[in-house]
């Protein structure tokens, strides 16, 4: 089945620096990654499309100048949060969409990121 | 704005009792639904994905049923087991995928 991985699993920073979440399509090609924050005990909540080779489309109330995304391959998406802050801290999970099948988003593992 | 809501936000049920779970859209055009599993920690595990033209999809031992009209979706598990305990998601997709906020499933041994 498809696959899709992220790195790193887990991340623990200071507060003011910037932390860069890959996430990657392994055995498909995907021109449309999605990225998704999740607070402990609730859902996730969409917060960015990437597509290939084109600026990514935020959801509204997220910040496109501190979480940077940029994709620059058909198989990979990376997640910058720009000079992280306490309330950064999330789950982050990436999904891609199959070039060759696009009903489905296969979802990463995610990334746990903390920030002190 | 679609909404998607998930009843029970908890369930614990000892092994071997059949349950459903249920997932309710507010806005019915929707694409696909789709039924996922997450344990703690972890990402999400594709259960089940209905097309908006199909009524129900089976894996195994879950069924997975929608009924558009009335904006509703239930994942039926049979024979519950202590592994099948995780958080379950149900996500409309209608361009984007709206999750619910999930059923905490508990199965005790």
């Amino acid at each position: 089945g498809a696959v899709v991985s992220q790195h790193p699993s887990r991340v623990i920073c200071k507060s003011g620096t910037s932390v860069k979440i890959e996430c990657r399509s392994l055995d498909f090609q995907a021109t449309t990654m999605f990225w998704y924050r999740q607070f402990p005990k609730q859902s996730l909540m969409l917060m960015a499309t990437s597509n290939e080779g084109s600026k990514a489309t935020y959801e509204q109330g997220v910040e496109k100048d501190k979480f940077l995304i940029n994709h620059a391959s058909l198989t990979l998406s990376t997640l910058t949060v720009t000079s992280a802050h306490p309330e950064d801290s999330s789950f982050y999970i990436c999904s891609a969409v199959d070039l060759s099948n696009t009903d489905t988003q296969y979802f990463g593992p995610g990334t746990r990121l903390t920030v002190l | 704005k679609q909404e998607v809501t998930q009843i029970p936000a908890a369930l614990s049920v000892p092994e071997g009792e059949n349950l459903v779970l249920n997932c309710s859209f507010t806005d019915s055009a929707i694409y696909n639904l789709q039924w996922f599993r997450q344990d703690p920690g972890k990402g999400l595990t594709s259960l089940l994905l209905i097309q908006s033209s199909q009524r129900e999809q089976t894996s195994g031992r879950l069924n997975a049923s929608l009924d558009k009209s009335s904006g509703r979706s239930t994942l039926y598990i049979a024979a519950s087991q202590p592994g099948d305990s995780a958080t379950y998601l149900c996500a409309v997709i209608g361009g984007k995928l709206i999750f619910g906020q999930g059923t905490e499933l508990s199965v005790k041994p």
